[in-house]
């Protein structure tokens, strides 16, 4: 299990953006698909998207798919979030988690950033 | 559609056995995962592959999969298993894959 930090998550109106971030340690976002999964307050978990090692593929939940695009700094060892097009139904704690090498579950979770869709 | 039920709730005594289930169809042809998630913390996969254990899982943690009903069975449960679980698939297509949550279920340890 490896250290993810998330940050960026806040406050922001209907309509509104908001960029997340996850710092991952060296060599994680080279080496593994990562994912971003959202949880509602008191609800269950929700896969958002995720994206190739090396940046070549994306996917996303239907959900958010047109108003959420995933993208990475491999060099910063940072991955990102750009929401858009914000919904109330999109407030959430946002997590950032590493999927398993060659394997389609999640080994690693960050702590999670609040985001939260409000006039 | 690519749907997993869980119960909502599954209530044990110290030192008995809990059940969780995750319920869906085809679960035979895909994996099953199970996170574990304490109150104000993040998921901790503590299955995978329907039932090999990541290192850190208590050997009191098993899971199995029949094909239409997956299982995460704890033993000897503790007060420190009380958490909510899910249980995970990947589904849809190569070109259109999806992740699929189980609605979660609440283990209280009486």
């Amino acid at each position: 299990e490896v250290q993810l930090v998330e940050s960026g998550g806040g406050l922001v109106q209907p309509g509104g953006s908001l960029r997340l971030s996850c710092v991952a340690p060296e060599s994680t976002l080279t080496n593994f698909w990562m994912s971003w999964v959202r949880q509602a307050p008191g609800q269950g978990l929700e896969w958002v998207a995720n994206i190739k090692e090396d940046g070549s593929e994306k996917f996303y939940a239907d959900s958010v798919q047109g108003r959420f695009s995933i993208y990475k700094n491999n060099a910063n060892n940072t991955l990102f979030l750009q929401m858009n097009a914000l919904r109330l139904d999109d407030t959430a704690f946002y997590f950032c988690a590493r999927e398993g090498l060659g394997e389609l579950f999640f080994d690693s979770w960050g702590q999670g950033t609040l985001v939260t869709v409000s006039s | 559609s690519d749907v997993l039920t869980q119960p909502p709730s599954v209530s044990v005594a110290p030192g008995q056995t809990a059940s969780i289930t995750c319920g869906g169809s085809n679960l035979g042809s895909k994996d099953v995962h199970w996170y574990q998630q304490k109150t104000g913390q993040a998921p901790v996969l503590v299955m995978f592959d329907d039932d090999d254990r990541p290192s850190g899982t208590p050997e009191r943690f098993s899971g199995s999969n029949s094909g239409i009903t997956a299982s995460l069975t704890i033993a000897r449960v503790e007060a420190g298993d009380e958490a909510d679980y899910y249980c995970q698939v990947w589904a849809g297509s190569r070109d259109h894959p999806r992740v699929v949550f189980g609605g979660g279920t609440r283990l209280t340890v009486l």
